[in-house]
């Protein structure tokens, strides 16, 4: 069966630092990568997608990802974190069927000021 | 515009008991998902409409629980009989059509089974 596995659970960073959060998925085929965000209180948003085409891709507030496919990863990063970025962070990936997301665990991501 | 919308925010119920969770979707939105979230783990899929019809149930945990959707619109997931380990955050999203489109996810209902 598919899989996304999301390698920090709880990362602690200072304002201004560099983020780097681990995403990796199981299928070797064609896949459509998602980053959701969920800050307290709210709903899941989407940060950034990546379906085909440069695997470098920018979202939203300053993240980008990269697509790796050799292996099946696709890491999100932010050049300096700001206290606003403090949030749960997604990792998801189309299913082989198409009909749904696969969730990773999540990142708890906190910023101190 | 409105987004995705689910009622209720919360519901606490006994063990054993009967429950009814609804969404509506984006307008226009054809697919619909439900999605649980229990404590600590990542949302899994339970089903995932096109129109009223429903392709992909694959991720229902047990015939205890059911979905149904009139047209492109309202969406119920019911839970019969609930037991303490149905407790979970359930969200419904919604997209334009099936993959590759992004899912816009609604706030979800916080079921607490005691």
């Amino acid at each position: 069966a598919q899989s996304v596995s999301q390698h920090n659970h709880h990362v602690i960073l200072s304002e201004a630092a560099s983020l780097e959060l681990g995403c990796n998925y199981s299928y070797g085929g064609t896949v459509n990568l998602f980053w959701y965000v969920q800050y307290p209180g709210q709903h899941l948003q989407l940060l950034l997608k990546y379906f085909s085409g440069d695997p470098l891709v920018k979202g939203i507030k300053g993240f980008e990802a990269e697509f790796i496919k050799s292996k099946f990863s696709f890491n999100l990063r932010k050049p300096s974190v700001q206290w606003s970025d403090t949030a749960e962070y997604f990792c998801a990936v189309t299913n082989q069927a198409g009909t749904a997301l696969i969730f990773g665990k999540g990142t708890t991501l906190s910023v101190s000021s | 515009g409105a987004g995705v919308s689910q009622s209720p925010s919360n519901k606490v119920t006994e063990k054993g008991k009967d429950v009814e969770l609804r969404c509506d979707p984006i307008s226009g939105h054809t697919a619909l998902y439900w999605y649980r979230q229990r404590l600590g783990q990542g949302l899994e899929f339970l089903i995932y409409f096109q129109g009223n019809s429903a392709p992909d149930k694959s991720g229902l945990p047990s015939d205890r629980f059911s979905a149904e959707r009139t047209g492109e619109s309202v969406s119920t997931l019911t839970i019969q009989r609930t037991q303490q380990e149905d407790s979970a955050v359930y969200l419904c999203a919604s997209s334009p059509g099936s993959t590759p489109y992004e899912q816009y996810f609604g706030p979800g209902t916080r079921l607490t089974v005691t």
